[in-house]
C-alpha cells in the first residue's frame, strides 16, 4: 500500500518561499508508470492542482503560479518537494501531495498539511 | 482553462435515496473525468475514473456515466457513509481542474 507523507513548516510569513517535502513509501518512486503531484485546498474551497513531477524530471505547473512554483524530485530519498515563493495570505491551504498516473490524476493521496501564511 | 461545473451545490438526502449529482466541462474532455469522495478533516478518495470505472473497492452502488461534457456520478441507494463532498475533476488537459464541489447533506 502506497503512503505518501507531508511535512514543512505550518506558518509561513508574507512575501518568503512556502516549502514541503512529500515522502513517498510502499512503492517506488522511480516507476515511469507514476507521477506525483501537489494539490492544495484553502479552508472550506475546493480543490486547486498546482502542478506535478515525473521522475524523468518533466514538469507541468498551473499557469495561475507557475511563476512563483517549483516541484522537484529525489528518487534517492523517495521524496518531491514544493516550493512557491512570495506567498500571501491568499496561499493559506491545506496542501496535498499525491501520486497520479496516465488519466488518473490521483489515485494516492497524502493526508494534506495546514500551512498559514502569516506575519 | 477547461472550467468544471458541478451541480447541485449541495443537496440533502435520506439513507436509502437515489442521488445525482452532474458536472459540465466547458469544452469536450472525452472520458477523462474523475470523481473524488472527500469527507471532513480527510483528503479527498478516488472513486471513478474516466467517466465510468470504479476504483479498486469502492461499492458497486456509485456509478459514473458520460462524455463529452456532460457527466454524471449516481449513488443508487445512499449509505450513512456517503455523507460527504464529491469533486469531479478533468484530466484532459493542463491545467488539470476541478469542479467547486457537491455536498451530500443527511435530510
Amino acid at each position: 500500500q502506497v503512503q505518501l507523507q507531508e511535512s514543512g513548516p505550518g506558518l509561513v510569513k508574507p512575501s518568503q518561499t512556502l516549502s514541503l517535502t512529500c515522502t513517498v513509501s510502499g512503492g517506488s518512486i522511480s516507476s515511469d508508470n507514476y507521477y506525483w503531484s501537489w494539490i492544495r485546498q484553502p479552508a472550506g474551497k475546493g480543490l486547486e492542482w498546482i502542478g506535478r513531477i515525473y521522475t524523468s524530471g518533466n514538469t507541468n505547473y498551473n499557469p495561475s503560479l507557475k511563476s512563483r512554483v517549483t516541484i522537484s524530485v529525489d528518487t534517492s530519498k523517495s521524496q518531491f518537494s514544493l516550493k512557491l515563493s512570495s506567498v500571501t495570505a491568499a496561499d493559506t491551504a491545506v496542501y496535498y501531495c499525491a501520486r497520479g498516473f496516465g488519466v488518473v490524476t490521483v489515485d494516492y493521496w497524502g493526508q494534506g498539511t495546514l500551512v498559514t501564511v502569516s506575519s | 482553462d477547461i472550467q468544471m461545473t458541478q451541480s447541485p451545490f449541495s443537496l440533502s438526502a435520506s439513507v436509502g435515496d437515489r442521488v445525482t449529482i452532474t458536472c459540465r466541462a466547458s469544452q469536450s474532455i472525452r472520458s477523462y473525468l474523475n470523481w473524488y469522495q472527500q469527507k471532513p478533516g480527510k483528503a479527498p478518495e478516488l472513486l471513478i475514473y474516466t467517466a465510468s470505472s470504479l476504483q479498486g473497492e469502492v461499492p458497486s452502488r456509485f456509478s459514473g456515466s458520460g462524455s463529452g461534457t456532460d457527466f454524471t456520478l449516481t449513488i443508487s441507494s445512499l449509505q450513512p457513509e456517503d455523507f460527504a463532498t464529491y469533486y469531479c475533476q478533468q484530466s484532459y488537459s493542463t491545467p488539470l481542474t476541478f469542479g467547486g464541489g457537491t455536498r451530500v447533506e443527511i435530510k
